[in-house]
């Protein structure tokens, strides 16, 4: 079955540690994207990435990086920068170039908990 | 700045009655519409779409409405199920961008 695969489903991180949430995906799609949600919030960008070596910062990058080493992963590493780490994490995927809307296929999340 | 606004952030309706969702956006550049159902620790899945050259998409018990000149879109849902239960977004991307913006969603509970 061609999905995205988040991991892990559930962490928690201790103020001042840096974290990393991995997504994977088989479905050959072009562009990978992580967006955060938070309560009552909508989905925020923090990065997305079109092409492999490649990545462009969304909406809310700070305190966040990313890499794009291979075309079917797409790691957040979530900094002690952050003020507000704790959230549900999304990371969606898409293939480019094709006419109409831009569907987005995302993953099950990662809820990270600071403590 | 909010450029796509789900003002009601949520809605209860009777199983078999209509669901109406609601998204306003302020760009007039957006093309592309999209909603998405998202359950309770789980991703977003994709509902349906419209583009701005239309103003009516239907998929079996979904339909999306869109009205450009007044910037406002809407989501029915007819009949409403409890398995429908759901928070809704609405999204909308630009000129072929691989970007989408989001809303803040509505939660959308249908009673038995």
């Amino acid at each position: 079955d061609g999905g995205i695969t988040q991991s892990p489903k559930y962490l928690f991180r201790k103020e001042g540690q840096n974290v990393t949430l991995s997504c994977e995906q088989n479905l050959n799609h072009d562009a990978m994207y992580w967006y955060r949600q938070d309560p009552g919030q909508g989905l925020r960008l923090i990065y997305y990435s079109q092409i492999v070596n490649d990545f462009q910062k969304g909406d809310i990058a700070e305190g966040y990086s990313v890499s794009r080493e291979k075309k079917e992963s797409f790691p957040l590493t979530v900094t002690s920068a952050q003020k507000n780490p704790t959230a549900f994490y999304l990371c969606a995927s898409t293939l480019m170039g094709l006419s109409g809307a831009n569907v987005l296929t995302f993953g099950a999340g990662s809820r990270l908990t600071v403590l | 700045d909010q450029q796509v606004k789900q003002n009601s952030p949520s809605l209860s309706v009777q199983e078999g009655r209509i669901s109406i969702l609601n998204c306003d956006y302020t760009n007039s550049m957006f093309d592309y519409f999209l909603w998405y159902k998202k359950y309770p620790a789980e991703g977003p899945t994709f509902l349906i779409s419209i583009s701005s050259i239309k103003d009516k998409n239907e998929d079996g018990r979904f339909t999306v409405f869109l009205n450009k000149s007044a910037k406002h879109l809407s989501l029915h849902i007819v009949p409403s199920q409890p398995g429908d239960s759901a928070v809704y977004f609405c999204a909308a991307s630009q000129g072929g961008s691989e970007k989408l913006v989001f809303g803040k969603g509505t939660k959308l509970t249908v009673n038995p």
